[in-house]
């Protein structure tokens, strides 16, 4: 199965500043979801996005998805040093299928 | 309640080996996976099991092999372990249709 691609692979910025991580995908989609994994941890999921939506937020978390484009992006705003972590956007093929993409390393830095 | 839990966290073996990894997860979800991520955290997909049946197999060899006793359980046992298994092997759930996964802890595996 084809996956996704996250740009950047890596990213180092200092707390307060935001992150934009942004995630390419080749398929048509029902939905696109955003993953967290902290150092030595599983992956906690983060935000669900439906195809027909263009935009959703959670607290300091916004998706975007342009269909047309394949994409979507990730934005935290206000990081914190809590947010460092790799980020993975992964989107579900057929019925029970969810590939993921290489994933962007997030640093922040107090 | 830990939703998805796997055991042991670390394994260390040699080569030639076989090896079991344990997943249960108590959110009475019909999915669930086997991933491997290498060194570079990419996230393989290796089975899927939905209702007990294999419905996945992402041309892993066949020294790996998913039991499922039940739906709340996915084991993974591996024969012949190579020094190329090392990696940290992650259980998953989900119910399906695309909702969101959940995932255990992983399982660091280091073949020596």
């Amino acid at each position: 199965s084809q996956q996704g691609e996250e740009d950047p692979q890596a990213l180092s910025i200092q707390e307060g500043e935001n992150a934009t991580m942004n995630c390419s995908y080749k398929t048509s989609i029902n939905n696109l979801q955003w993953y967290r994994q902290n150092s030595g941890r599983g992956l906690v999921h983060l935000i669900l996005i439906r195809s027909n939506e263009r935009e959703k937020h959670s607290g300091r978390l916004r998706v975007t998805l342009d269909t047309s484009k394949k994409s979507s992006s990730l934005l935290i705003t206000a990081s914190r040093a809590a947010d460092t972590a790799s980020y993975f956007c992964a989107r579900p093929e057929g019925y029970s299928t969810l590939t993921f993409g290489k994933g962007t390393m997030l640093l922040v830095s107090p | 309640d830990t939703a998805v839990s796997q055991t042991p966290k670390y394994l260390v073996t040699q080569m030639g080996n076989d090896k079991s990894i344990k997943c249960e997860q108590n959110l009475g979800h019909d999915t669930m996976y086997w991933y491997k991520q290498d060194s570079k955290k990419f996230l393989k997909i290796m089975f899927s099991y939905n209702n007990k049946e294999l419905i996945i197999n992402e041309t892993v060899p066949n020294r790996f092999s998913p039991k499922s006793p039940d739906k709340a359980h996915l084991n993974l046992h591996i024969n012949s372990l190579e020094l190329g298994d090392s990696a940290v092997y992650f259980c998953a759930s989900l119910q399906g249709g695309g909702t969101e996964a959940f995932f255990g802890q992983g399982t660091r595996l280091t073949v020596v």
